[in-house]
């Protein structure tokens, strides 16, 4: 079974650039998680989909970046413009989404690595 | 809020040792989820462990072993006998809170 796919896996622009990730969750899997991990520190929750609808996005700074998921599979996450403070590794992961909320394992992808200059 | 502390930043221990990495988590809930996340140094998050907050019963898996204290709202991860491709960084989790992790390096 295939993994959680995400590109770029690595991705330098400028400041105020634009830039966006994308991810491919597993197979039927209804709960997809984009978190933000900078050096040194444990991954920090942006957004929760489950299927097509946002369900925890209070995270996200919403002034300069958006997400979508649409027909409940992929998603992107986008930054409109990149601050040089964006640079982190950008994770995605999902879950079967059939167990109670929070309590259900999740599968990450190998994430992206965001530089920003 | 949730919280999760992993007090323990960098860890180094030579090959065969056994060693302990600690995590203790904050909250309110009744009912809650822990998980342990290996991350190599190639940066995919990897599931080790899921425990719910009704089953204190430590487990053991190959090498690997976990300790679950509600008194002391601890979730402590042993590996034994360590090998050099146990190196990585260990997050623990409260559901979707993640602590800052602890960088194993094992030394051969």
């Amino acid at each position: 079974e295939a993994g959680v796919v995400q590109s770029p896996r690595y991705k330098i622009i400028e400041k105020k650039q634009p830039v966006a990730f994308w991810c491919n969750p597993i197979s039927g899997h209804n709960t997809l998680y984009w978190y933000r991990q900078n050096l040194g520190q444990g991954p920090e929750l942006l957004i929760r989909y489950e299927n097509e609808e946002a369900v925890d996005d209070s995270q996200l700074p919403k002034d300069r970046f958006s997400a979508e998921r649409l027909k409940g599979v992929d998603s992107t996450l986008k930054i409109q413009p990149a601050e040089l403070g964006d640079s982190a590794v950008y994770l995605c992961a999902s879950s079967s989404g059939n167990r109670v909320r929070n309590s259900e394992t999740q599968y990450f992808g190998p994430g992206t690595r965001l530089l920003v200059l | 809020a949730q919280k999760v502390t992993q007090a323990q930043t960098e860890i180094s221990v030579v090959e065969k040792e056994d060693v302990t990495l600690d995590c203790v988590y904050e909250t309110r809930d009744t009912t809650y989820y822990l998980f342990w996340y290996k991350q190599p140094p190639s940066g995919e998050l990897v599931f080790l462990i899921r425990r719910n907050s009704f089953d204190e019963q430590n487990e053991i898996s190959g090498r690997y072993s976990w300790n679950f204290q509600k008194s002391t709202s601890s979730f402590n991860f042993t590996i034994t006998a360590s090998q050099v491709v146990d190196s990585a960084v260990y997050f623990c989790a409260l559901s979707l809170v993640f602590g800052k992790g602890t960088r194993l390096s094992v030394i051969a």
